[in-house]
């Protein structure tokens, strides 16, 4: 059974500051998801990381895919508040050999404070 | 349509009542699927369609739960005799090629 542990779950930082996301998930894939979610409202694509050793960037987010690791990471650089929401890495094969069923972390609740 | 739309986006109903809760797929898109958000469970796969091909079902938690796919577009999600455990937001999702997947807003459902 395909397992993905985020941590931590609740991570409050000052404005600023930097800090790392991690998702770490059990069995092999070769892709995986982050997204963002804002209470109240559904899930927002952030990144797809298609290949080992893939990193991308947009604005203070940064993700990175290490499939031999079974790891990736999303990297907040000089958080604003904007930035507090709870992120999800998801990673498809759920069993029977989906490549197409996600299954997610239970999120990352971020606050960035002042 | 710009993005996935889901409707109702809110629903309160009785325990033992019927739902119908409906997404309207991004255009083009072949694959959709549900997914239901709970507290205690988290985000929980329960059905997958992709084009004509036979759907993934393992996901439904019960048989009181069914979904089709009209056309390769539309879906629509029913949930018999609704029980209080069913109280959830359902999503949908859609994708071209599987790879990025685009959510819905989300249907709140409430059962009292």
């Amino acid at each position: 059974e395909l397992k993905v542990e985020q941590n931590p779950l609740f991570l409050s930082m000052q404005e600023g500051k930097n800090y790392t996301i991690y998702c770490n998930y059990s069995t092999t894939s070769d892709r995986l998801y982050w997204y963002r979610q804002d209470p109240g409202k559904s899930l927002e694509s952030l990144f797809v990381l298609l290949s080992n050793g893939a990193v991308k960037q947009e604005g203070r987010l940064m993700a990175s895919l290490d499939t031999k690791a079974r790891l990736s990471t999303l990297h907040i650089t000089a958080a604003v508040h904007d930035l507090s929401a709870t992120y999800f890495c998801a990673v498809p094969g759920g069993g029977g050999g989906s490549n197409y069923k996600l299954t997610f972390g239970k999120g990352t609740l971020l606050t960035v404070n002042p | 349509g710009a993005g996935v739309s889901q409707s109702p986006s809110n629903k309160v109903t009785e325990k033992g009542k019927d739902v119908e809760l409906r997404c309207d797929p991004i255009s083009g898109h072949t694959a959709l699927y549900w997914y239901r958000q709970s507290l205690g469970q988290g985000l929980e796969f329960l059905i997958y369609f992709q084009g004509n091909s036979a759907p993934d079902k393992s996901g439904l938690p019960s048989d009181r739960f069914s979904a089709e796919r009209t056309g390769g577009s539309v879906s629509t999600l029913t949930i018999q005799r609704t029980q209080q455990e069913d109280s959830a937001v359902y999503l949908c999702a859609s994708s071209l090629h599987g790879n990025t997947i685009y959510f819905g807003e989300g249907s709140w459902l409430t059962v009292v």
